[in-house]
């Protein structure tokens, strides 16, 4: 079973700031990794699939990078809307099996 | 526009049974994997079970044997038909729709209802 982890646990920074976020998973996952970003009382929202693609309607701030084991999800300046939890995704080989890493709060410093 | 939504949460005790339901619209139902994906509360985002559109489903091990994801194409409906249910399942769920990817190994989850919230207690 892949596990994932993300680091760090929460990001306090200012509007305007970058934030960096990381997700390693236990064994290689290639580039088959998504991230997600979840509001408090809303539903997620799909950012990055496949590492390094964006979804529909996300604002180009929004990068995602790595392959293998390691990833990191970079939003280049923080609008006040980006405040939220953020979580990496992968599915497994077989038999599908798909797995959320715990999360990174990005809050207001 | 792509719409997801969930109903059937409610109040129930340990050990009953509880079905969702999903209504979906704004694309070709039939065609595209779906999954349940639960919330606990105040804790992060746990995959529950996913169904694929020729019907294969898989489900995570906490909810093996108790819970049954199908599908009701003719009527753009998911389900998730959950028994025995147990304290540790209270959660809000989501219905999620399956995603692009270039591999199967990248299957994601691309638009989630609002949730509908179960709770389990006696």
């Amino acid at each position: 079973e892949i596990v994932l982890t993300q680091s760090p646990a929460t990001l306090s920074l200012s509007p305007g700031e970058r934030a960096t976020l990381s997700c390693r998973a236990s064994q290689t996952v290639l580039t088959y990794l998504a991230w997600y970003q979840q509001k408090p009382g809303q539903a997620p929202r799909l950012l990055i699939y496949d590492a390094s693609y964006r979804a529909t309607g996300v604002p180009a701030r929004f990068s995602g990078s790595g392959s293998g084991t390691d990833f990191t999800l970079t939003i280049s300046r923080l609008e006040p809307e980006d405040f939220a939890v953020y979580y990496c995704q992968q599915r497994s080989d077989w038999p599908p099996n798909f797995t959320f890493g715990p999360g990174t709060k990005v809050d207001l410093k | 526009e792509v719409q997801l939504v969930e109903s059937g949460g409610g109040l129930i005790q340990p050990g009953g049974s509880l079905r969702l339901s999903c209504a979906a619209s704004g694309f070709t139902f039939s065609t595209i994997y779906m999954g349940w994906v639960r919330q606990a509360p105040g804790k992060g985002l746990e995959w529950v079970s996913v169904i694929y559109s020729g019907g294969s489903t898989f489900y995570a091990d906490s909810v093996k044997g108790r819970f049954t994801i199908s599908r009701d194409n003719t009527n753009n409906t998911l389900f998730l038909q959950m028994n025995s249910l147990r304290a540790e399942d209270t959660a809000v769920y989501y219905c999620a729709r399956g995603g692009h990817s270039d591999s199967s190994r990248g299957e994601n989850f691309d638009y989630f209802g609002q949730g509908t919230l179960v709770t389990v207690s006696s």
